[in-house]
């Protein structure tokens, strides 16, 4: 069982819509939890971090956790093409800092 | 301020020749981390060094590969002896201790083994 979970996609949705990315974990314990935006050739790039059950915003991004069902999503609002990327969800176990990532879904947004 | 730097950027050596990639991390950041990710694949952890706590190894996918940091800063990953299946793109990361975990990634180095 992969420890971090991402549907691969490609995700496709219209521009100017809501695209949810979604992300489980298979460790109970863990506490901090990542999204990373990685365009074509480039690095990952660090958007959104959540510790805390709930939603958390910043500009059109939205980072949701639910600890109780191990899901994390993330909610990018009036979805733009520069949108378009691979959105990677990552956890930290705590008390230690080595982070594991999931494979990433692929996000299309559609002018 | 600085980011993370790699260098070189790319980088084309023959098969059974050694590599050496170089990371420096954001000036204060005690963590650092090596993944490796091939062409339209995830993110492959290698290695993690933690201030000088003993480095976690644990993602090395073989013997060939080394890495050292020197003066809780700048690292040195070393492939030996490479092979066409060493051919990826070598991403660094660093992070500060205590708490919050978040990685900043570096742009990575291009290897071609040919």
């Amino acid at each position: 069982q992969k420890e971090v979970e991402q549907n691969s996609g490609p995700l496709s949705v219209p521009e100017g819509a809501i695209a949810s990315l979604n992300c489980t974990y298979s460790d109970r314990g863990s506490q901090s939890f990542f999204w990373y935006r990685q365009y074509s050739g480039k690095s990952p790039e660090l958007i959104m971090f959540i510790y805390s059950n709930g939603d958390k915003e910043d500009g059109r991004f939205t980072a949701q956790l639910n600890k109780a069902s191990q899901y994390v999503s993330l909610l990018i609002r009036d979805s733009q093409p520069s949108d378009s990327a691979t959105y990677l969800c990552a956890v930290n176990s705590g008390g230690y800092q080595k982070v594991t990532f999931g494979t990433g879904t692929k996000l299309q947004v559609i002018p | 301020g600085a980011g993370v730097s790699q260098s070189p950027s790319n980088k084309v050596t023959e098969k059974g020749k050694d590599v050496e990639l170089r990371c420096d991390p954001i000036s204060g950041h005690t963590a650092l981390y090596w993944y490796r990710q091939s062409l339209g694949q995830g993110l492959e952890f290698l290695i993690y060094f933690q201030g000088n706590s003993a480095p976690d190894k644990s993602g090395l996918p073989s013997d060939r590969f080394s890495a050292e940091r020197t003066g809780g800063s700048v690292s040195t990953l070393t492939i030996q002896r490479t092979q066409q299946e060493d051919s990826a793109v070598y991403l660094c990361a660093s992070s500060v201790s205590g708490g919050t975990y978040e990685q900043y990634f570096g742009p990575g180095t291009r290897l071609t083994v040919t």
